[in-house]
């Protein structure tokens, strides 16, 4: 696609429940990052998926989260038994690798609420 | 542990008038630096970048400086239009592909 798309825009659900957010990133691109921003905060890093590669994972910020890239193309961000500290816009980038600077291109994001 | 620290959370200017966004930075490692601006319900957007290497990149009415002794860098944006109203993200990169970023300045442009 032309862009990064990401699903839901919005989903609101209460502690305890399972949420997935889906990310469908830039056709071609090998890399596909998740951060989240949670209010007043900056850009938190959360994965990053590189070809195929073992994903790096060290922010995720609990074993509840956890994702997965299928195909090398869409990935799939899970969060298990959600705590209102989930709270916060979820954001997918993906990249393609080359020399200089990785610029990153993000989704819309996706935003979380837990009631 | 913030790597990256942009120390102002706001920042009002008239328009036409310039706009200096700052960065900060702990680790001597990185190599990139980029800016990127985010408007409210949207992803942020790539603005500019700057390699360790240089130390000032130009596009447009945007310039970035960097200085590496003192681990800092600035966005300056002249002239500042209304349409510049957003919050401003600097970010690093060194040794993987991950950016770390800072919390964002928001900067409004008044007519």
């Amino acid at each position: 696609g032309a862009g990064v798309s990401q699903s839901p825009s919005n989903k609101v659900t209460e502690k305890g429940k399972d949420v997935e957010l889906r990310c469908d990133p830039i056709s071609g691109h090998t890399a596909l990052y998740w951060y989240r921003q949670s209010l007043g905060q900056g850009l938190e890093f959360l994965i990053y998926f590189q070809g195929n590669s073992a994903p790096d994972k060290s922010g995720l910020p609990s074993d509840r989260f956890s994702a997965e890239r299928t195909g090398g193309s869409v990935s799939t961000l899970t969060i298990q038994r959600t705590q209102q500290e989930d709270s916060a816009v979820y954001l997918c980038a993906s990249s393609f690798s080359a020399s200089g600077a990785n610029v990153l291109t993000f989704g819309a994001g996706s935003r979380l609420t837990v009631l | 542990d913030q790597q990256v620290k942009q120390n102002s959370p706001s920042l009002s200017v008239q328009e036409g008038r310039i706009s200096i966004l700052n960065c900060d930075y702990t680790n001597s490692m990185f190599d990139y630096f980029l800016w990127y601006k985010k408007y409210p319900a949207e992803g942020p957007t790539f603005l500019i970048s700057i390699s360790s290497i240089k130390d000032k990149n130009e596009d447009g009415r945007f310039t970035v400086f960097l200085n590496k002794s003192a681990k800092h860098l600035s966005l300056h944006i002249v002239p500042s239009q209304p349409g510049d109203s957003a919050v401003y993200f600097c970010a690093a990169e060194g040794g993987s592909e991950k950016l770390v970023f800072g919390k964002g300045t928001k900067l409004t442009v008044n007519p």
